[in-house]
């Protein structure tokens, strides 16, 4: 089965500080795209960061990086120098890209709440 | 990326009546999909939209009581018929990226907050 595991389903960070959001996948295809996507209170899903399976360097974006081991099924989530904007929901989720070019649906984990204090 | 708009953002509907929901994209994209957000939850596709043809329905939804139309590649409708409270949802529209672009990455819309009385 495709699965999406978020196991923090809550976490909290201090201003300014850097905080990790865990997520574990379980595929038995080796093409495949990873995403971390932040859901704020105004509901808009916002795409932080994007990874290609086939790329062993990890992904950055500004503040957001993550640590992507492929063997381990394992895609982490770092948020550097935490802003007060940065609290929001964030859904980790992968798209199977099968032989030929065809892709499977978006698989969703079950989401993290992130609080960000003052 | 695309720019993805929803009418209406919110309703507040009798049982019994049915909500017709607008996705528009301001450039023609390849897939749209409608995902369903229950409060508290993640999201839950519900149907691919495909130009030209009939929607291809995930398990557990059916055409009844989603119905989906795809005019042409900017534009889209979900249709929520015969509501009861347990479709009280944030149902949000999603694009593939523009023609042209990469394919891989889902875009969204801002949702439409539905509560059924």
């Amino acid at each position: 089965a495709q699965t999406v595991t978020q196991s923090q389903p809550e976490m909290s960070v201090q201003e300014a500080e850097t905080v990790t959001l865990s997520c574990t996948y379980d595929t038995s295809e080796s093409d495949y795209y990873l995403f971390w996507y932040k859901q704020p209170p105004s509901r808009q899903m916002i795409l932080v960061i994007r990874q290609e399976a086939y790329k062993q360097q990890n992904a950055t974006e500004n503040r957001f990086s993550v640590n992507f081991q492929k063997a381990a099924k394992s895609f982490s989530l770092k948020i550097s120098d935490s802003q007060l904007g940065d609290a929001a929901m964030y859904f980790c989720a992968y798209r199977i890209v099968y032989y030929g070019g065809s892709q499977g649906n978006l698989i969703f984990g079950k989401g993290t709440k992130l609080s960000v204090k003052p | 990326s695309a720019v993805i708009s929803q009418k209406p953002s919110r309703d507040i509907c009798q049982r019994g009546t049915s909500l017709t929901i607008q996705c528009q994209v301001d450039s023609q994209v390849t897939m749209m999909f409608w995902y369903r957000q229950q409060p508290g939850q993640s999201l839950t596709l519900i149907a691919t939209a495909n130009q030209g043809s009939e929607a291809t329905y995930e398990s557990g939804f059916v055409i009844d009581k989603f119905p989906i139309s795809r005019p042409n590649l900017t534009f889209s409708t979900l249709t929520v018929s015969n509501m009861s409270p347990e479709d009280s949802s944030i149902y949000l529209c999603s694009v593939v990226g523009p023609a042209g672009e990469y394919q891989e990455t889902q875009y969204f819309g801002p949702g439409t907050r539905l509560l059924v009385l």
